[in-house]
């Protein structure tokens, strides 16, 4: 079975903290991506990999990094966290750029007081 | 930028009922694809529509692909309670490498 896992199901992170979100998949994957869901504004794309040290900026990229060191983990950070990250953050990973369907992990969501 | 939208926000039906969700992009799409996420879970791969025109089924699922490839929909056929949950649809926009989610259709079915 495809694996996608992100390390930490539940976070609460104070103002000015910095919060890595881990994600790992098993499935040779070359492109993974990191989502943020918000009632009402579905899934917005923050950062996308395509290759190891590879990034492209999503649609919402401001107050995030990303680093993809190994093809199989790919961590999304967040510098100096702020009460507007608050939100559920989702991992994926998919075989083709440009056709293959994502492989979602099970969110970590993170509360910034 | 690009933009997908769906229609409604939120549905509720009773059991046995049909179902339709609606996908607009504001512009023309190389693929769509649609998930579907349950409550507590995450979204779920359901099927992709790449030619124009394209219709596929599912069991009680019916997906279009807009002649424009700028419009999708998704239909139920009575619906059940293990329909219950959000549908998305995501689209990448001709050429590009970039998924874009719709907004999402909540439904919820009652017995």
């Amino acid at each position: 079975d495809v694996k996608v896992t992100q390390s930490s199901r539940y976070l609460v992170k104070r103002t000015g903290e910095k919060v890595f979100l881990e994600c790992v998949q098993d499935m040779d994957h070359e492109n993974m991506f990191w989502y943020r869901q918000d009632p009402g504004l579905g899934l917005r794309l923050i950062y996308f990999s395509y290759d190891v040290k590879m990034k492209e900026k999503g649609d919402i990229p401001e107050g995030y990094s990303v680093s993809r060191e190994k093809k199989e983990r790919f961590s999304l950070i967040l510098e100096s966290a702020s009460t507007n990250q608050t939100s559920m953050y989702l991992c994926a990973s998919s075989s083709s750029i440009r056709t293959g369907e994502l492989f979602f992990g099970e969110g970590s969501r993170l509360t910034v007081l | 930028g690009q933009q997908v939208m769906q229609i409604p926000q939120y549905q509720h039906v009773q059991e046995g009922e049909d179902f339709t969700t609606y996908c607009n992009s504001s512009t023309t799409l190389s693929n769509i694809q649609w998930y579907k996420q349950r409550p507590g879970g995450h979204p779920v791969f359901l099927i992709q529509l790449v030619k124009s025109g394209e219709v596929k089924k599912q069991k009680r699922l019916t997906f279009q692909f807009g002649e424009a490839k700028k419009n999708s929909s998704l239909h139920i056929t009575a619906t059940q309670t293990t329909d219950v949950g959000t549908y998305f649809c995501a689209g990448r926009e001709g050429g590009g490498n970039k998924l874009t989610f719709g907004t999402g259709t909540q439904l919820k079915v009652e017995l």
